[in-house]
């Protein structure tokens, strides 16, 4: 069945560092590919998004290229801030032609800790 | 600004107690979602729905979890009785089409004792 794999974790950098966390897939069809980001005591809030192969998705500096090719959407920061300390899941929508339901695969989560 | 609410927020209970946890999914949305996650098994998926139906509730615990949707604006997961085991934070998520991501709500805390 369609798996997510990512980096594991805590991944911890200084502050203005490059962040990148890997993430890999297997999926049949055409899935639909998210990262979410979720902060200490708060639910997974949906971070950027690619819907089809070579689409970039970006958001608050953040950014992921759906890759096909080597079945992967590595998430990555120029300059990490503190601010972007939480948990990070790369996850998998099942594509419109495998008949799923819009059910979601997460991956196993990879903390990020970032220092002043 | 359209978010899933869950209630309650935090709950502590006893041992054999009765627990519902009750979600409102974003108006419009037609797929429910409920996980739980814990720090050894991490976000797992109970049970969802798609336009009030259950599709699948292979992940929950069929003797004591069920999960129902009265209404489209209303979905509820029960565990009855609860254990020490079921302590975990519980998320509601919504959705709106195959292929569309998932909205997570703040989550119920159960703690049970």
């Amino acid at each position: 069945g369609d798996s997510v794999t990512q980096m594991e974790g805590p991944v911890t950098l200084s502050e203005e560092a490059f962040l990148t966390i890997n993430c890999t897939y297997t999926a049949t069809g055409y899935p639909s590919l998210f990262w979410y980001v979720q902060y200490p005591g708060e639910g997974l809030q949906l971070l950027l998004k690619a819907t089809k192969a070579d689409d970039k998705g970006s958001n608050k500096g953040f950014e992921a290229t759906y890759r096909k090719e080597t079945t992967s959407f590595h998430l990555e920061k120029g300059s990490v801030q503190v601010s972007d300390s939480a948990v990070y899941f790369c996850a998998l929508s099942e594509g419109l032609f495998s008949g799923g339901y819009n059910k979601l695969i997460f991956g196993a989560g990879t903390r990020l800790a970032v220092h002043p | 600004d359209a978010r899933v609410t869950q209630t309650p927020r935090d709950k502590v209970t006893e041992m054999g107690q009765e627990v519902t946890m009750r979600c409102q999914p974003i108006l419009g949305h037609n797929t429910v979602f409920w996980y739980r996650q814990t720090m050894m098994q991490g976000l797992e998926l109970l049970a969802y729905f798609r336009n009030r139906a259950p599709l699948d509730d292979s992940g929950m615990p069929k003797d004591r979890f069920s999960a129902e949707m009265p209404d489209a604006t209303l979905a509820t997961l029960k565990i009855q009785p609860s254990e020490p085991r079921d302590s975990a934070v519980y998320f509601c998520a919504s959705g709106l089409a195959v292929g569309s991501e998932q909205y997570f709500g703040p989550g119920t805390r159960l703690t049970v004792t």
